[in-house]
């Protein structure tokens, strides 16, 4: 079985444009996390989609938004990139919402200059 | 913000050592995990503990849990250079099983 899978795994920015991360979780996953991780601030839930609707969000501003697909795969979105925005966006997926353990993709690691 | 807090940030053994992390979390849980990262890459799950279970072991690891104290200790026995990484507890509570992490404890194991 295919792990999790992201795209890309690096990416440049320049502040005030805004990216675009992808993640295709464990085929038959239905629960799509986002987390982003930063050296200060450790990893931090940014939010979790389930049938294609957003079921938990964390306390991040509005410039970050996602969207599940019918198939699962799950979008990031972040506008208005700021310099802080610097960190590793890691995609995990479970069965289920009722699953606790979590299974991460390799993360996309995003700069922005 | 961070239900769980590893202790130490860093650890710092020689190979053959045991390897001891603590993770201490704030409210009632209905599960603690560990993971285990390695440089820059994604998170690989080590270890699941239920709340009404007190002691736990997958090969060289051993994770105990006191409810009492809120806290859980990860035991890595006979330690490897494999095995340097950093560890994180997370924890779920309440009708959401979503992982909350701790910041993580650093390990280093030097050959």
């Amino acid at each position: 079985k295919a792990g999790v899978t992201q795209t890309p795994r690096y990416l440049i920015k320049t502040r005030g444009q805004q990216v675009t991360l992808s993640c295709s979780p464990i085929s038959g996953h239905r629960s799509v996390s986002w987390y982003q991780q930063t050296p200060g601030q450790g990893l931090q839930f940014l939010f979790e989609y389930f049938s294609e609707t957003q079921r938990n969000k964390g306390n991040f501003p509005g410039r970050f938004s996602g969207r599940q697909f019918s198939n699962s795969r799950s979008e990031m979105n972040v506008s208005t990139l700021e310099l802080g925005d610097s960190a590793l966006y890691l995609c995990a997926s479970r069965p289920s919402t009722g699953n606790t353990e979590a299974f991460f993709g390799q993360g996309t690691r995003l700069t922005v200059v | 913000s961070q239900q769980g807090e590893e202790d130490p940030q860093a650890l710092s053994i020689q190979e053959g050592e045991n390897a001891t992390m603590n993770c201490s979390y704030k409210t009632s849980i209905n599960n603690l995990q560990w993971y285990r990262q390695n440089s820059g890459r994604g998170l690989v799950h080590l270890i699941l503990i239920r709340s009404n279970e007190r002691e736990k072991h997958s090969g060289r690891l051993r994770v105990t849990l006191d409810t009492s104290k809120k806290s859980s200790s990860l035991l890595i026995t006979a330690s490897r250079a494999a095995d340097t990484a950093s560890y994180f507890c997370a924890t779920d509570s309440g009708g959401s099983y979503i992982p909350t992490f701790g910041r993580g404890t650093s390990l280093i194991v030097h050959p």
